[in-house]
């Protein structure tokens, strides 16, 4: 069976520190994976998609960045965190399961920028 | 982007139905589905609906659509405390899915 794995699960960091969250992904082979921020009481903003290894699609101007150096492997960056940048980022992968796109989440990242 | 939108809230007694809403714009859109969840966890897909049904049911669960008015309703037969959670509707255009921003559900015993 396929398991998506987040971490770190919680991370407070200064303001104009870098940032790495990585998430992967098992029991599957050429996901699409997605990065997805949610602030406190609000619904998901996309922030990245990926078709395939090195294929990024950024959805919103922001100081993040995201890679997928490997299949199963979506990394989201920063180099310098702003407050704004604060909530709970979801990984998430989809799938076609009986001619339906399928997405399946991960347990999340929570980030706190003081 | 596409727009889906929901109710913020919802309160309901247990052993009550509770009703969710959402609409959303992209007619072109094959496929919507429901999502779920619980405070500080990441989303579990409850069910999706095909565009060219009107309704599927799931045990307790029961989704409507009706696409002339691009409205689609998730419907909990015997709200349990359990049910208790963000209700996220979303639809698939092209590569991405967009989400509505949530239904918290709030059951009371």
């Amino acid at each position: 069976s396929q398991t998506i794995h987040q971490w770190p699960a919680t991370l407070v960091q200064p303001v104009g520190s870098p940032l790495s969250l990585e998430c992967t992904v098992e029991g599957t082979s050429n996901p699409n994976l997605y990065w997805y921020r949610q602030a406190a009481g609000r619904g998901l903003q996309l922030l990245f998609y990926s078709v395939g290894i090195g294929q990024i699609s950024s959805e919103v101007p922001q100081n993040l960045s995201a890679s997928r150096p490997q299949d199963r492997q979506f990394i989201l960056s920063s180099k310098k965190l702003l407050l704004s940048d604060s909530g709970f980022y979801l990984c998430a992968w989809s799938t076609l399961e009986r001619d339906v796109e399928t997405q399946y989440f991960g347990p999340g990242t929570r980030l706190l920028v003081l | 982007g596409e727009d889906v939108e929901q109710s913020l809230f919802l309160s309901v007694r247990e052993g009550d139905s509770s009703v969710i809403n959402c609409t959303y714009t992209d007619s072109s859109s094959t496929y919507l589905y429901w999502y779920k969840q619980e405070p500080g966890a990441g989303l579990q897909l409850l069910t999706y609906i095909f565009s060219n049904m009107d309704m599927k049911q799931d045990q307790r669960l029961t989704v409507l659509l009706n696409k002339k008015d691009k409205h689609l309703s998730l419907r909990i037969a015997d709200t349990q405390t359990g049910d208790s959670a963000i209700y996220f509707c979303a639809e698939r255009s092209f590569n991405k899915f967009y989400f509505g921003s949530g239904t918290k559900l709030n059951v009371k015993p």
